[in-house]
């Protein structure tokens, strides 16, 4: 069955420094997430993302967030400059349709230094 | 705005108890979806089940069962003979369609760790 696969599972870094997290979503889908989820939370959505434009975030979805398609099949999050409190797990997401269950990644696991 | 709660924080059950896991939602819209997701100790969101607005039919998958009531915005989920492979978190989670448009936007409750103990 297919799968969203993320990667790294892991990710450390030094406060201030720029993180990229990877995303390949399931091929036939079009509508693409970020979610995250702090230790011990419930998971809270980040973006949407659909026909190459974000199609909805979250107050949590500040300039320092971005996200990119680069080429048709991976799905990134950058985040510019972290800060301690981005430490959490970061969920991608797809779905071949808006009111579908959306398939989620195993998460990578963001830890800010 | 959507909001979904799921008052209890934790369960703990011995394994062959009945377990309801309760979840209660805010929506202004009519159209809406409703899902619940498993997290495994792994760590991983495992889609359970969808039902959408219109359809209040209960439905059963094996040891699994779930209640949706409309008129109480509920929409429980029962695990029937629990066994020690259903500890993890369940989350309750509710998808608007605003206006006729959505983009599939999960909001999730704050979910239930639940414990089966052998």
């Amino acid at each position: 069955e297919p799968e969203v696969t993320q990667t790294p599972s892991h990710q450390v870094t030094q406060m201030g420094q720029e993180v990229i997290l990877r995303c390949v979503p399931i091929s036939n889908h079009l509508y693409f997430y970020w979610y995250r989820q702090i230790l011990g939370q419930k998971v809270e959505f980040l973006v949407s993302f659909y026909n190459n434009e974000i199609s909805e975030k979250s107050e949590i979805f500040d300039d320092q967030f971005s996200v990119e398609r680069p080429d048709g099949s991976n799905f990134t999050l950058k985040i510019r400059s972290t800060k301690l409190e981005d430490s959490a797990m970061y969920f991608c997401a797809s779905t071949q349709a808006s009111n579908q269950p959306q398939h989620f990644g195993d998460g990578t696991r963001l830890s800010i230094l | 705005a959507q909001k979904v709660t799921q008052a209890q924080t934790e369960i703990s059950v011995v394994e062959k108890e009945d377990v309801t896991l309760d979840c209660v939602y805010e929506t202004r819209d009519t159209t809406y979806y409703l899902f619940w997701y498993k997290q495994p100790p792994s760590g991983e969101l495992v889609f359970l089940i969808r039902r959408n607005s219109f359809d209040e039919q209960n439905e059963i998958s094996g040891r699994y069962s779930w209640n949706f009531q409309k008129s109480t915005s509920s929409f429980n989920f029962t695990i029937t003979a629990s066994q020690v492979v259903d500890s993890a978190v369940y989350f309750c989670a509710l998808s608007e369609v605003a206006g006729g448009t959505s983009y599939g936007k999960l909001t999730f409750g704050q979910g239930t760790i639940l414990t089966v103990h052998p």
